[in-house]
């Protein structure tokens, strides 16, 4: 079965701080795609950033950086210096349709950032 | 550039009535779906969409019903609302058969079932 486990239900910084959100998936498939979406407190979702399980390669977009390592089944993500602006809950998604990547995905429970003046 | 828009934003129900919540997007996109969002729980994949005429379940399908006449809109329907219903709905929508998609979100509808 495919299931994404957040562990940290909620975690609280205070600013600059460097902060990690981790994320631990299952499957079976050997072709997945992972997410991460943003929910600030308006509710809204925002898209973050997509991997395929064939890229390995870690990336950096300004403060955010994310590390996939498939030997650990892990895809965290790190912000670097956070503000306030950064307090959301976060959530981490798995899809296995290559077809269809952004489709059916599988949540984890989501991890709410506060990040303290 | 309205993307995908749901309506209403809120709602509050009694128990034992109905209501269909609405979602439209104007990207094009083949597959639609609509999850609800619990504390603790993250987001569950209520029912979706591959095209127009074609819906199936997803992991919490009970007490909604779905159809999909037009690309364009993909309507979720509570026959008979309960309190278990007290949830935020999110309608999403996505390319189908391309790489490098992601899901685009709506605002969410906050229902209340009382």
């Amino acid at each position: 079965a495919q299931k994404v486990t957040q562990a940290q239900t909620e975690i609280s910084v205070v600013e600059k701080e460097d902060v990690t959100l981790d994320c631990v998936y299952e499957t079976r498939d050997t072709t997945y795609y992972l997410f991460w979406y943003k929910q600030p407190p308006s509710g809204e979702l925002v898209f973050l950033i997509r991997r395929n399980s064939f890229d390995e390669q870690n990336e950096i977009s300004g403060r955010y950086s994310w590390n996939f390592q498939k030997s650990t089944s892990s895809f965290n993500f790190t912000i670097t210096a956070s503000q306030v602006v950064d307090s959301a809950v976060y959530f981490c998604a798995l899809s296995m349709n290559p077809y269809n990547q952004g489709g059916k995905l599988i949540f984890g429970q989501g991890t709410e950032l506060s990040v303290k003046p | 550039n309205a993307g995908v828009t749901q309506t209403p934003k809120f709602q509050v129900l009694k128990t034992g009535q109905s209501m269909t919540l609405q979602c439209a997007q104007d990207m094009n996109h083949e597959y639609m779906s609509w999850y609800r969002q619990d504390p603790g729980m993250g987001l569950r994949l209520i029912h979706y969409s591959v095209g127009a005429g074609i819906t199936d379940q997803g992991e919490v399908p009970n007490g909604y019903n779905v159809s999909r006449s037009t690309t364009e809109d993909f309507p979720l329907r509570l026959l008979s609302a309960a309190p278990s219903q007290t949830s935020v709905y999110f309608c999403a929508s996505s390319y189908f058969g391309g790489s490098n998609t992601e899901a685009f979100f709506g605002q969410g509808t906050r229902l209340t079932v009382v």
